[in-house]
Order: structure tokens, then sequence, then C-alpha cells
């Protein structure tokens, strides 16, 4: 069974911190990863895309993936109360277009 | 460019009958994925289309079934509703073709939540 495991939360920080998201995945095939947050009552929506080992920043928002660990990370930086959501991470295998989403992390930003 | 689409918005069923929920990707995207999400179970993969072919399929019963059309808007069908069906149904929208970020990026429409009574 290929998975996508995140720890469910609820993480709490301080507003202007870092908030840190992990995601482990199963499938060594997963090639790219994929973080979407979701409001509540709401559909997901794309944060970060991230393909190749190391760092991608965008913006308060950096992932980062290392594939000898098969983990990839969301860290967002100064932290704000509109930052609390659930975030979801997903892989997927290239070329097969069937995702593999995680239950997602609840982030509590505390103000 | 307009985002995914879907509709409708809100259904209320009851057990026994039937439901079509439509999507509509964004323009020139031509996979269409289907989600349900459910508080207890998360986002589950039911099925994903390509040029009007079933390309993936996850491990739901027969009672959920798909269909794409040539312009790439697909719809959903559930029959013999159950209660345990009640959810927030989404879909998604890739360009599809070949490998790479900007081929497999999937953008959600809003969903369409579903009651069944």
């Amino acid at each position: 069974q290929k998975e996508v495991e995140q720890n469910s939360g609820p993480l709490s920080v301080p507003e202007g911190a870092i908030a840190s998201l992990n995601c482990t995945y199963s499938d060594r095939g997963s090639q790219s990863f994929f973080w979407y947050r979701q409001y509540s009552g709401k559909s997901p929506e794309l944060i970060m895309s991230i393909y190749s080992n190391g760092d991608k920043e965008d913006g308060r928002f950096t992932a980062q993936l290392n594939k000898a660990s098969q983990y990839v990370s969301l860290l967002i930086r100064d932290s704000q109360p509109s930052d609390s959501a659930t975030y979801l991470c997903a892989g997927v295998t290239s070329g097969t277009y069937k995702y593999i989403f995680g239950t997602g992390t609840r982030l509590k930003v505390l103000a | 460019k307009a985002g995914v689409t879907q509709t409708p918005r809100y259904l209320i069923k009851t057990r026994g009958q039937q439901v079509t929920l439509s999507c509509s990707p964004i323009s020139g995207h031509r996979s269409v994925s289907w989600y349900q999400q459910t508080p207890g179970q998360g986002l589950q993969f039911l099925f994903e289309y390509f040029s009007e072919t079933q390309r993936n399929k996850g491990n739901f019963p027969g009672r959920f079934s798909g269909r794409q059309f040539s312009n790439s808007r697909s719809e959903m069908n559930v029959s013999t509703l159950e209660l345990g069906d009640s959810a927030l149904y989404l879909c998604a929208s890739s360009l599809g073709a070949g490998e790479g970020l900007l081929q497999e990026t999937q953008y959600f429409g809003p969903g369409t939540r579903l009651l069944v009574l």
C-alpha cells in the first residue's frame, strides 16, 4: 500500500514563528510532491510543488524534499493567523497522474 | 483563465436515489480527477479521466462511476445512495500529459457538498 503520512496535529505556533510541517512517503517511485492548504469548508488550494531534492522557496513558504530519506516538508516563515488551516501533502509517480494524499496536518497560528 | 468549476455546489438526496455531479476543468486541461472527502477518511481518490478514458481508479464500489466528454468536462455518478456517501466531492484538473510539475499540478474546484438523508 503506497502511503503518504502526516501528523494530524494540531500544530500550534505563535504568530511570527516558523511553522514546520512534515510528510513521509513510502513509494520510492514518487517524484513530484505538492502542498495544498485547505481552510475549513473550502477546497484545497495549491501552495507549493517540488520535484528536485533540496529547497524551493516562494515568499514565506519553503518546500524541502529529501528523496533518500523519503520526506517532504513545508516551512512557513512569519506565520500569521490567516495561515491557520489544514495542510495536505501529496505525492505522485511521474507520468501516472495518480495522487496519493496524506490525511493532512492542522495548523493553528496563535495571535 | 477561469478555474475549475463544479455544479451543483450543494445537494440533498435520500437513500437509494442516484446523483450526478459535474466538473468543468481549466481550459486546456485534459485530466480530471475526482475525490471524496469526509472528516474521518480525509481525501480519498475515486478516479481520473484523460481524453475520455478512465486512466486511474481508486478503491470505491461500482456504485461510483464517471465519464469524460470530448471537451474534457467530466461527470460523476453515484447510484443507490447510502448515508455514508455524504461528503464533499472534489474534482481537480491538470494538463495531464507528459511528466513534470507543470503537467502534473492539479487544481481543485470548489466542491459539491452532498448530504444523504
